[in-house]
């Protein structure tokens, strides 16, 4: 069964500093999708950055990016240039192609930004 | 465009009782999906709907709950009788239906304490 694993429940960074959240997954697939979800305190889990597995280039979104290695099976997300809009917990997260598109979501890492 | 939008956003019941959530999606997604986060543990998928159908339900934990859309709007998950282990973060999440894997937005969840 797919499985995704988040080793760090809890990080801090500085404001302004870099900080890279760790996640590895499981899974028998040779494509798929990975997801790097954010949610706000009290607020709607959003789409940070999503991978395709089948493309070699990490995605980047702004001050987000990824380190997809996909024989190690690491999905890791940096955030460049931490704000304090940045805290939040970020789940990581696993679906399948051209089948149902449930996904698969690590327990998440709560990320802590210090002013 | 509203987003995904969950009724109530906190429900505190009594072991045995019964509770309703409800999630409305985006207009125009058929796709709709229901995940539970229990305390400590992964965003778990429960089932997914397309349109009225229901496409997906092998994360349903148990027939104590029953998850219903109406004319393929809105969306009704109902525990009855709730046990403690119930208890958690209800989210809800849609996308449109291309037949590909399409960004789920997600509510912002229904907070579910059983005492």
């Amino acid at each position: 069964a797919q499985t995704v694993t988040q080793s760090q429940p809890e990080m801090s960074v500085q404001e302004a500093e870099t900080v890279t959240l760790s996640c590895t997954y499981d899974t028998s697939e040779s494509d798929y999708y990975l997801f790097w979800y954010k949610q706000p305190p009290s607020r709607q889990m959003i789409l940070v950055i999503r991978q395709e597995a089948y493309k070699q280039q990490n995605a980047t979104e702004n001050r987000f990016s990824v380190n997809f290695q996909k024989a190690a099976k690491s999905f890791s997300l940096k955030i460049s240039d931490s704000q304090l809009g940045d805290a939040a917990m970020y789940f990581c997260a696993y679906s399948w192609v051209g089948r149902d598109d449930k996904i698969i979501f690590g327990k998440g890492t709560r990320l802590h930004i210090l002013p | 465009e509203a987003g995904v939008t969950q009724f109530p956003s906190h429900s505190v019941i009594e072991k045995g009782q019964t509770v309703t959530l409800r999630c409305d999606p985006i207009s125009g997604h058929d796709n709709l999906y229901w995940y539970r986060r229990v305390m400590g543990k992964e965003i778990k998928f429960l089932l997914h709907f397309v349109k009225e159908s229901k496409q997906d339900e092998s994360g349903m934990p148990n027939n104590r709950f029953l998850a219903e859309r109406t004319g393929g709007t809105y969306s009704t998950l109902k525990v009855q009788p709730a046990e403690l282990e119930d208890s958690g973060v209800y989210f809800c999440a849609s996308s449109r239906w291309t037949g590909g894997q399409e960004t789920q937005y997600f509510g912002p969840g229904t907070r579910l304490l059983v005492l």
